[in-house]
C-alpha cells in the first residue's frame, strides 16, 4: 500500500520570498507523484508530476520539485511567491493501480504582502 | 488536458433528500472517478465508474447511497441519496489522461450543503 505525508499543514510566506512544502511517501512499487494545488472555490489543477524520468520536475507557475528516493521526499519548491499562490496544495502518490491516487491532507499556503 | 464541467456548482438541499450531480467531458474517456472532499480534508475515492458497466465503490461507499451512472463516454452523474448534514461536501469527479492513464484531471466541484 502506499501513503503520503505531508509535513507541514499550514504554510505563510511573504510574496517574494521562497515556498517549500515538505512531502514524504511510502509505496511498495515506483510510483508516479504529483502535486496538485486548489485555489478557494475551485477544483484541483495538476501542478506538475515525477514519473522517473528526471528527478527534478518543472511544473506550472513556476513551481518545481524534486525527487530523492533515498529520503523518500517529493517536496515541492518556488523562489518566490505570489499573492495569487494562496492556495491548498495536496501530495499525491498512484498505486499499484494506476488510477489509485492516494492524496496527502493538503498544506495551506498563505502569502503575506 | 480535458476540460470538465460540473453541476450544479453548488446546492443547499434538507436532509432526506436526493441530489444528482452531473460531470460532462469535453472528449471521450475510459475512467471517470468521482471524490469526496469534506471539509477542511483531503480527497477520498468513492467510486470508478467506466462506461457500460457497473461502477466500482472504494470501501466505506455504497451504491444504495452514492448510486452512479455512466451513459456515454463523455457524460457520468453521481446521485448523493437520503442525505444527511454528514454528507456536507464538495463532490468531484476526475478522468484520466487518454495516454498517461496514471494522471487525472479535476472538475470545478459541486459543493454541498446539507441541513
Amino acid at each position: 500500500a502506499q501513503s503520503v505525508t505531508q509535513l507541514d499543514s499550514h504554510v505563510s510566506v511573504s510574496e517574494g520570498t521562497p515556498v517549500l512544502l515538505r512531502c514524504n511517501y511510502s509505496s511498495s512499487y515506483s510510483p508516479s507523484l504529483f502535486w496538485y494545488v486548489q485555489h478557494p472555490n475551485k477544483g484541483l489543477q495538476l501542478l506538475l508530476k515525477y514519473t522517473s524520468a528526471a528527478t527534478l520536475v518543472k511544473g506550472i507557475n513556476g513551481f518545481e520539485a524534486e525527487f530523492k528516493k533515498s529520503e523518500t521526499s517529493f517536496h515541492l519548491t518556488k523562489p518566490s511567491a505570489h499573492m495569487s499562490d494562496a492556495a491548498e496544495y495536496f501530495c499525491v502518490v498512484t498505486g499499484s493501480n494506476d488510477y489509485k491516487l492516494s492524496f496527502g491532507a493538503g498544506t495551506t499556503v498563505t502569502v503575506r504582502a | 488536458s480535458a476540460v470538465i464541467s460540473q453541476k450544479p456548482s453548488r446546492d443547499i438541499c434538507q436532509r432526506g433528500t436526493s441530489l444528482t450531480i452531473q460531470c460532462q467531458v469535453d472528449s471521450q474517456v475510459t475512467m471517470m472517478f468521482w471524490y469526496r472532499q469534506q471539509p477542511g480534508q483531503s480527497l477520498t475515492l468513492i467510486a470508478t465508474a467506466n462506461q457500460g458497466s457497473e461502477a466500482t465503490y472504494e470501501s466505506g461507499f455504497v451504491i444504495d447511497k452514492f448510486p452512479i451512472s455512466r451513459p456515454n463516454l463523455t457524460f457520468s452523474t453521481l446521485t448523493v441519496s437520503n442525505m444527511s448534514p454528514e454528507d456536507s461536501s464538495i463532490y468531484l469527479c476526475s478522468v484520466e489522461d487518454h495516454v498517461m492513464t496514471d494522471t487525472q484531471y479535476f472538475g470545478p466541484g459541486t459543493r454541498l450543503t446539507v441541513l
